[in-house]
C-alpha cells in the first residue's frame, strides 16, 4: 500500500489531455513539493516535474504540474503513443512512519 | 553528460550482504545529493536511502539497521551496503540524483542493478 494515491490507469486517445492525479496527507503533499517521472517499459524512470510545477531541461510543455492542498495532479496535452508509461508522484513525507521520500503506486498511461 | 553507472547485482541468499556500486560522471558528484530507489518486478518505486554532500545519511524504516549508504567523491562513487537481506529486497535498483532543489527529486537515473535474494 502506497503512502500516496494514484489511479491504477488512465487512457484517452493521441492528440487528446489526461491528467493523473496524486492523492497525500499534511505530513507529504500538504507540506512538501511534489515530482512527477515517467517510466517507460523496461528503462528507468525520468523525472519530468519538479518543485510541484517545474519542467527540467529536455521535457516539453505538454507536460504540466501543479497542487492544491494534499493533491497533485500531472496534466499531458496533445498525447503521443510514445507518451504510454507508467507514471509516478513522489515527495517527502515527514511522519514519523514514512520519514523520507515516497512515491505513489504508478499509473499506466495508454493511448489508444 | 551526466551518466550513473551501477554494478554489483546478483543473486544472494537469505541472510546473506551485498555491496552495490554507482560509478558518477559528468557533473561534480561532491556538490550532490544521491539516492539510491528501488524496484521489485511489476511493482513500484520505493526509496531506499539518501546521503547528503556532507556525508549526512538516511534511510526508511524497511533498511534502517541493515543497509548502509556511503560515497567517495575521490572516485565519483556511491555505495550501497546490504546486510541481512531477505526476499523482499529481491528489486532492481537504481542510483539517483537529487536536483539540489531542496525537494527530493531526482533529476538523472542509473540503468539500474538486479538484486535477487533467494536460496
Amino acid at each position: 500500500q502506497s503512502v500516496l494515491t494514484q489511479p491504477p490507469s488512465v487512457s484517452a486517445a493521441p492528440g487528446q489531455k489526461v491528467t493523473i492525479s496524486c492523492s497525500g496527507s499534511s505530513s507529504n503533499i500538504g507540506n512538501n513539493y511534489v515530482s512527477w517521472y515517467q517510466q517507460l517499459p523496461g528503462t528507468a524512470p525520468k523525472l519530468l516535474i519538479y518543485d510541484n510545477n517545474k519542467r527540467p531541461s529536455g521535457i516539453p510543455d505538454r507536460f504540466s504540474g501543479s497542487k492544491s492542498g494534499t493533491s497533485a495532479t500531472l496534466g499531458i496535452t496533445g498525447l503521443q503513443t510514445g507518451d504510454e508509461a507508467d507514471y509516478y508522484c513522489g515527495t517527502w513525507d515527514s511522519s514519523l512512519s514514512a520519514g523520507g521520500v515516497v512515491f505513489g503506486g504508478g499509473t499506466k498511461l495508454t493511448v489508444l | 553528460e551526466v551518466q550513473l553507472v551501477e554494478s554489483g547485482g546478483g543473486l544472494v541468499q537469505p541472510g546473506g550482504s551485498l555491496r552495490l556500486s554507482c560509478a558518477a560522471s559528468g557533473f561534480t558528484f561532491s556538490s550532490y545529493d544521491m539516492h539510491w530507489v528501488r524496484q521489485a518486478t511489476g511493482k513500484g518505486l520505493e526509496w531506499v536511502s539518501a546521503i547528503g554532500t556532507a556525508g549526512d545519511t538516511y534511510y526508511p524504516g524497511s533498511v534502517k539497521g541493515r543497509f548502509t549508504i556511503s560515497r567517495e567523491n575521490a572516485k565519483n562513487s556511491l555505495y550501497l551496503q546490504m546486510n541481512s537481506l531477505r526476499a523482499g529486497d529481491t528489486a532492481v535498483y537504481y542510483c539517483a540524483r537529487d536536483t539540489g532543489s531542496g525537494s527530493m527529486a531526482f533529476d538523472y537515473w542509473g540503468q539500474g542493478t538486479l538484486v535477487t535474494v533467494s536460496s
